[in-house]
């Protein structure tokens, strides 16, 4: 079945470690994307991808990095320097000028 | 302001109610509008988009587009209780990638 795969689906970690959220699609789609949703903020865009080696920052990227060595692939990082971590992230991937963003089922990280 | 304004409700319907779901916009850029569907812990699947003004009927389920309002809505007719979940109007520009979504409308149909 084609889709996008998030992994783990429920992450918990301690204060101050970095953390990686990994995000696969076998969707053959250029374009991935990092998602953050907080109760009452609906989605907001981290980190976004058109190509193979190449990202943009997108509206909240401070805190958190990501690299695109493989088309299927896009994993996140959130590092120590993130001032509030939990949250439910959500990778999503578009192919080359589709209005259709298709979604991952999430990951949801705790950190305590 | 924020570009894309949604309620967050929460909205609660009886089952068979016409619904009616409102985003609207600041942005005079944005071309693409959609709407998704969101089940509790779930990702968000895509319901319907609209490129510009007008509407678009799948089902139950109109979008309509009103570009020199910057409003769009989405109803859903004899609404049933699965259709409970929260509805994320999304938007984005002719150029780009990228989706403005708004927070979200919680929506319960009791039976």
């Amino acid at each position: 079945d084609g889709g996008i795969t998030q992994s783990p689906k429920y992450l918990f970690r301690k204060e101050g470690q970095n953390v990686t959220l990994s995000c696969e699609q076998n969707l053959n789609h250029d374009a991935m994307y990092w998602y953050r949703q907080d109760p009452g903020q609906g989605l907001r865009l981290i980190y976004y991808s058109q190509i193979v080696n190449d990202f943009q920052k997108g509206d909240i990227a401070e805190g958190y990095s990501v690299s695109r060595e493989k088309k299927e692939s896009f994993p996140l990082t959130v590092t120590s320097a993130q001032k509030n971590p939990t949250a439910f992230y959500l990778c999503a991937s578009s192919d080359r000028g589709s209005t259709e963003a298709f979604f991952g089922q999430g990951t949801r990280l705790t950190v305590v | 302001q924020k570009e894309v304004e949604q309620d967050p409700g929460p909205l609660s319907v009886p089952e068979g109610a016409i619904v009616s779901l409102n985003c609207t916009y600041s942005n005079s850029a944005f071309q693409y509008f959609m709407w998704y569907r969101q089940y509790s812990r779930k990702g968000p699947e895509l319901l319907m988009y609209t490129y510009s003004s007008g509407n678009k009927e799948d089902g139950r389920f109109t979008a309509q587009v009103d570009k020199s309002s910057k409003y769009i809505s989405l109803f859903i007719r004899d609404s049933q209780p699965s259709d409970s979940a929260t509805y994320l109007c999304a938007m984005r520009q002719n150029s780009g990638y990228a989706l403005n979504f708004g927070k979200g409308t919680s929506l319960l149909v009791t039976p």
